[in-house]
């Protein structure tokens, strides 16, 4: 079974851009959940999608944004990129069933803002 | 708020045993997990307590007691391999629906 991926990989942005990410998860997953995280900080909670519906969102601008689709693929959105923005941009995803206890993570998309 | 406290580093010797503790304060509390991640890589599931008590998966044991809002990994017979970030998760249900809250990582090294 194929795992998590994310796309793209690797990402530059200038200050004041915006950008998409996107992630596919394992198939058959229907939770996503997306983590901000950079050095020292551990991964920080951004959002979590079930059924293209968000459960939960943490202490983020509202300049971070994601959904989901029907076929559970998801997508997060930074506008206005700020110079803080830079990090790995970590994307999971769970069986609801487990009540996504056990999440399976993506390689990441590392995000640098210049 | 909701915080977890774990060591910022551990450094033990291969083939000894090493216990990374974590100390949580959250509402809503669902259950405590553990990930694995090395450098450049995506982190790993290594266990889940949701009831007070020791579980145990091959080398790793992971143990929760809620009534102290306290947990902790158990690494046995460390090999270099284990070099690598540890983070417990804590898993939460409120008003606003589940979330999982990350500590900031314990840095295992492990030295010959």
């Amino acid at each position: 079974k194929a795992g998590v991926t994310q796309t793209p990989r690797y990402l530059i942005k200038t200050r004041g851009q915006q950008v998409t990410l996107s992630c596919s998860p394992i198939s058959g997953h229907r939770s996503v959940s997306w983590y901000q995280q950079t050095p020292g900080q551990g991964l920080q909670f951004l959002f979590e999608y079930f059924s293209e519906t968000q459960r939960n969102k943490g202490n983020f601008p509202g300049r971070f944004s994601g959904r989901q689709f029907s076929n559970s693929r998801s997508e997060m959105n930074v506008s206005t990129l700020e110079l803080g923005d830079s990090a790995l941009y970590l994307c999971a995803s769970s069986l609801p069933e487990q009540g996504a206890v056990e999440q399976y993570f993506g390689p990441g998309t590392r995000l640098t803002v210049t | 708020g909701q915080s977890l406290e774990q060591p910022s580093e551990v450094t033990a010797v291969e083939g000894a045993i090493v216990q990374i503790n974590c100390t949580y304060q959250t509402s809503g509390f669902y259950g405590l997990s553990w990930y694995q991640q090395h450098d450049g890589g995506a982190p790993t599931f290594l266990s889940y307590n949701a009831l007070d008590g020791l579980e145990e998966t091959g080398r790793f044991s992971s143990f929760l007691s809620r009534s102290d809002s306290y947990g902790y990994l158990l690494l046995q017979e460390l090999q270099m391999k284990d070099s690598a970030s540890y983070f417990c998760a804590v898993r939460t249900s409120n008003t606003g629906g589940f979330k999982t809250i990350f500590g900031a990582g314990t840095r295992l090294f492990v030295k010959a």
